[in-house]
């Protein structure tokens, strides 16, 4: 069984559309994260949500919104896709108030042309 | 401040040959620190969690070390296979919960 899950794997698309990533964990975690990994391979967090409470990193366009439908999921959307927004999108999670690790999906490399 | 930084960018090893990676940090209300090994196409896999300075955690051919201030990552025989991303991410604690950082990983490569 996969504990964190992401669809699509492979997502191409134009300048200006708007596009959303799934993702599921069936590891009964309460925090879930998405990360972007850039070209020089730097992970750097762009949201964590926990019990409703979204921490946003600000440096984090508003065109991108987590949406939470319940405690295993947590959708990223995008709007207006830009060329910079080409990465690699991965979604964790983890156990909020314990010192444990994260779980990593095995991420969404979005391509923007 | 808060900052995570790993060293070197990039390390060639002969197969066998032994080394150490390393992640200085600088960071507040540390939690935790942990290493990860991405593989390509991957998302990163979990190795070590340390929590203490002084603390070591081993697993085959890796131990990983800490400090107040770093943590090394010592490879010993290291065999192709061990080839990957290796990524160090510290956890803080905050009012919302965990957060974690990552630094920018050391791209290790094994020669037969």
């Amino acid at each position: 069984d996969t504990a964190v899950s992401q669809t699509p794997k492979y997502l191409v698309t134009q300048m200006g559309n708007d596009k959303s990533i799934k993702c599921e964990q069936n590891l009964g975690h309460d925090t879930m994260y998405w990360y972007k990994q850039d070209s020089k391979k730097f992970l750097k967090i762009m949201f964590s949500y926990n019990n409703k409470e979204l921490i946003i990193n600000e440096t984090v366009p508003n065109r991108f919104s987590p949406k939470s439908p319940d405690k295993a999921h947590l959708n990223l959307h995008i709007n207006s896709l830009e060329l910079g927004d080409s990465a690699v999108y991965f979604c964790a999670s983890s156990l909020r108030g314990v010192n444990t690790e994260a779980f990593f999906g095995q991420g969404t490399r979005l391509t923007v042309v | 401040e808060d900052q995570v930084t790993q060293s070197p960018e990039a390390l060639r090893l002969q197969e066998g040959e032994s080394s150490s990676l390393n992640c200085s940090y600088t960071v507040s209300g540390l939690r935790g620190l942990f290493w990860y090994r991405q593989d390509p196409g991957k998302g990163p896999e979990f190795l070590f969690t340390l929590y203490s300075a002084g603390e070591e955690k081993e697993k085959e051919r890796l131990k990983a070390t800490l400090t107040k201030k770093e943590s090394f990552l010592h490879i010993t025989a290291p065999k192709p296979e061990d080839s990957a991303t290796y990524l160090c991410a510290v956890q803080q604690l905050k009012d919302t919960g965990n957060q974690f950082y990552f630094g920018t990983g050391t791209s290790l490569t094994v020669i037969p």
